[in-house]
């Protein structure tokens, strides 16, 4: 079974403070996919990344970056100079090789809190 | 280009009735999934589909639930007798549906409240 674990519900920090989101997965298969959504008050699901098992490198885009570490199995998401348009709902999702037919496994969310 | 898109956007309801959610995917996407989202469970998965056909229909909830998509494009998502514990978001994704694994892009979902 995977399993995905997201264990801050809520954060809360100050405009332009820098805030780490914690993803901690588990999973079988050695092949795997690793995603992080946004989801702001609208409710649409934002795709932000997308990170394969075998690729281990950290990425940077703009303020964001993730930091991928296969030994810990954690998938943690920065933001670099928080701003209040940041403040949403963030989920980290596991997919595994199985095909279409598995689905996305989702945490529970972040909820983080941009405060101006 | 056009995003997913799902309607009604909300949807209220007395229990007992049926309700009919819909979803038209990206055009080109192949593959379309249905999620639901709720306090209590979180983002469950529910179905898959790879063109019209569904390999897999253990996710959905009970035998209340049926999704079919005709046309390899809009999916429907029927829910029969709506009880309470129904209430949620409905979540719709599609994907290119070329490969193993892709980047799935959500609807903006169809809220649900059942009285």
């Amino acid at each position: 079974a995977q399993k995905v674990t997201q264990a801050q519900t809520e954060i809360s920090v100050v405009e332009k403070e820098d805030v780490t989101l914690d993803c901690v997965y588990e999973t079988r298969d050695t092949t795997y996919y690793l995603f992080w959504y946004k989801q702001p008050p609208s409710g649409e699901l934002v795709f932000l990344i997308r990170r394969n098992s075998f690729d281990e490198q950290n990425e940077i885009s703009g303020r964001y970056s993730w930091n991928f570490q296969k030994s810990t199995s954690s998938f943690n998401f920065t933001i670099t100079a928080s701003q209040v348009v940041d403040s949403a709902v963030y989920f980290c999702a596991l997919k595994g090789s199985g095909g279409g037919a598995d689905g996305l496994t989702f945490g529970k969310g972040t909820h983080l809190i941009i405060q101006p | 280009g056009a995003g997913v898109s799902q309607s009604p956007s909300n949807k209220v309801t007395e229990k007992g009735k049926d309700v009919e959610l819909r979803c038209d995917p990206i055009s080109g996407h192949t593959a379309l999934y249905w999620y639901r989202q709720s306090l209590g469970q979180g983002l469950e998965f529910l179905i898959y589909f790879q063109g019209n056909s569904a390999p897999d229909k253990s996710g959905l909830p009970s035998d209340r639930f049926s999704a079919e998509r005709t046309g390899g494009s809009v999916s429907t998502l029927t829910i029969q007798r709506t009880q309470q514990e129904d209430s949620a978001v409905y979540l719709c994704a599609s994907s290119l549906g070329q490969g193993t694994v892709e980047t799935q892009y959500f609807g903006p979902g169809t809220r649900l409240l059942v009285l």
